[in-house]
C-alpha cells in the first residue's frame, strides 16, 4: 500500500515549456487535490476533483490544467511554464471531501522554472 | 475569499519549553484540522476538531476550537527536537475545500 506517490520528484524547466505532473493513489479515495506551496503562503489550492472525471477550480488555477481520467490518478498540467511557477507542488486525496475527512497528502514535486 | 492566518510564522524555543501557535478564520468554520509537515516533508494530518469549545489532546499536544468556531490553537506542552516542523491548520467552510493557514515553523534547540 503505497498511499500517495508523485512523479517526478524534481524538475527544472525553460520559461514557456510544459509538462505533466502525476498523482497516484492506491487507496480508492474519491477526492484528489493538487496544491502549491510557497514560502510563508502556506498550501495553496490549484484544482481538485471530487471524483472520476470531474475537475474544479481551486484558489490558484491560472496557467494549469488537470485531468482525472482513472479514479487513482490525477494530472497536473503546465502548458506554458512560468518563473512565478516555480514551487513544491503537493497532491493529495481523501476518502470523501474534506467536511470530516482527512486529507493524504504526496510526497511533493519540486519545480524550477527558469 | 477566505482567510486563515497563524500566529508566530516562526518560534525557536530550547528543548522542554512550551509551544502555542494560533490559528484565525475571517469566516465561520465548520471545522478545522491541524497537519504536521516534518523539514522536507509533507503535510501529515494530526487531528480534525468539529465542536464549538471543544478541547483534545494527543500526548503533550492539545488543540483548541473556539466557542465562536473561528479560532484554534495548537499547544505543545514540554517541546522535544521531535517537534521540529512547520503546523498548519486548515479550515473548512463546507465547500469541500480546505483553506490551509500560513504555518508555523517550530525549531527546537536541544
Amino acid at each position: 500500500n503505497a498511499g500517495v506517490t508523485q512523479t517526478p520528484k524534481f524538475r527544472v524547466l525553460k520559461t514557456g515549456q510544459s509538462m505533466t505532473l502525476l498523482c497516484a493513489q492506491d487507496m480508492n479515495h474519491e477526492y484528489m487535490y493538487w496544491y502549491r506551496q510557497d514560502p510563508g503562503m502556506g498550501l495553496r489550492l490549484i484544482h481538485y476533483s471530487v471524483g472520476e472525471g470531474t475537475t474544479a477550480k481551486g484558489e490558484v488555477p491560472d496557467g494549469y490544467n488537470v485531468s482525472r481520467l482513472k479514479k487513482q490518478n490525477f494530472l497536473l498540467g503546465l502548458e506554458s511554464a512560468a518563473p512565478s511557477q516555480t514551487s513544491v507542488y503537493f497532491c493529495a486525496s481523501s476518502p470523501f471531501g474534506t467536511t470530516y475527512n482527512e486529507q493524504f497528502f504526496g510526497p511533493g514535486t519540486r519545480l524550477t522554472v527558469l | 475569499g477566505q482567510q486563515v492566518m497563524q500566529i508566530p510564522q516562526y518560534q525557536h524555543v530550547q528543548e522542554g519549553e512550551d509551544f502555542t501557535t494560533y490559528c484565525n478564520s475571517s469566516t465561520t468554520l465548520s471545522n478545522i484540522q491541524w497537519y504536521k509537515q516534518r523539514p522536507g516533508g509533507h503535510p501529515v494530518f494530526l487531528i480534525q476538531l468539529v465542536k464549538s469549545g471543544e478541547v483534545k489532546k494527543q500526548k503533550r499536544l492539545t488543540f483548541q476550537f473556539g466557542e465562536a468556531k473561528k479560532n484554534s490553537s495548537l499547544h505543545i506542552t514540554a517541546t522535544q527536537t521531535t517537534d521540529v516542523g512547520t503546523y498548519f491548520c486548515a479550515g473548512n467552510t463546507g465547500f469541500q475545500k480546505l483553506v490551509f493557514g500560513t504555518g508555523t515553523r517550530l525549531l527546537v534547540s536541544p
